[in-house]
């Protein structure tokens, strides 16, 4: 099975920084996603790591370490627009690569 | 393309009740989904199905069924429905070579409530 751990709630200035982080457990590792999923509407693809390290994408970036069980998103330049949930899911090679979601992170951006 | 289409949007069910959620897409994707949030909860898979004619179940399939005679369609079917099953439903799918292997894509949702 699998166990996925994320903060719930956090709130930040238009314009910081802000880092969400995951923490997983699966016995059969096949990639770590984020995805983005605004209030009311459906998520959104963010990003993939299946190996260590850094994945930049213009103002987001994902790391991940499968040592440590770990995966952070990193959102610069925040804009109100990236007020929503994010979703930290792992894909499990031993389960048809299904995915399992966390419960999600609420970035709320004040001006 | 229009993606991955669900309906309905809306629907308020009495206890005991049946219904289907139908969900459609048109990428020719072999692998569709159905999941349900609850609020302030994440995603939880309730069946999936890896090409047509094959399905399994996931995390909370207890309450529902699901058939899939073709690649286009993975209706989910609730027989008696509860108050539990009070929910947004999300139906996905994803294709099986390249980057789009990655990505699930989602559809809009069906928020269902049970009285």
């Amino acid at each position: 099975g699998q166990n996925i751990d994320q903060p719930t709630e956090m709130t930040a200035t238009e314009g910081a920084i802000v880092q969400i982080n995951c923490t997983y457990q699966t016995s059969g590792f096949n990639g770590l996603f984020w995805y983005q999923q605004h209030a009311g509407e459906a998520p959104t693809f963010l990003s993939y790591n299946v190996l260590d390290g850094l994945e930049e994408k213009g103002r987001f970036s994902s790391f991940l370490s499968r040592s440590k069980g770990y995966s952070y998103l990193l959102l610069k330049e925040l804009q109100m627009k990236d007020s929503a949930s994010y979703l930290c899911a792992v894909r499990d090679l031993y389960g048809n690569n299904r995915l399992a979601f966390g419960k999600g992170n609420q970035v709320v951006v004040i001006p | 393309n229009a993606g991955v289409t669900q309906t309905p949007k809306f629907r308020i069910l009495k206890i005991g009740q049946s219904m289907t959620l139908q969900c459609t897409q048109d990428m020719n994707h072999n692998y569709m989904y159905w999941y349900r949030q609850d609020p302030g909860m994440g995603l939880k898979l309730i069946y999936y199905s890896v090409g047509a004619g094959i399905t399994d179940k996931g995390e909370v399939p207890n309450g529902y069924n699901v058939s899939r005679s073709t690649t286009e369609d993975f209706p989910l079917r609730l027989e008696l429905a509860a108050p539990s099953q009070t929910s947004v439903y999300f139906c996905a799918s994803r294709g099986t070579g390249g980057s789009g292997a990655n990505v699930l894509t989602f559809g809009a949702g069906s928020r269902l409530t049970v009285l």
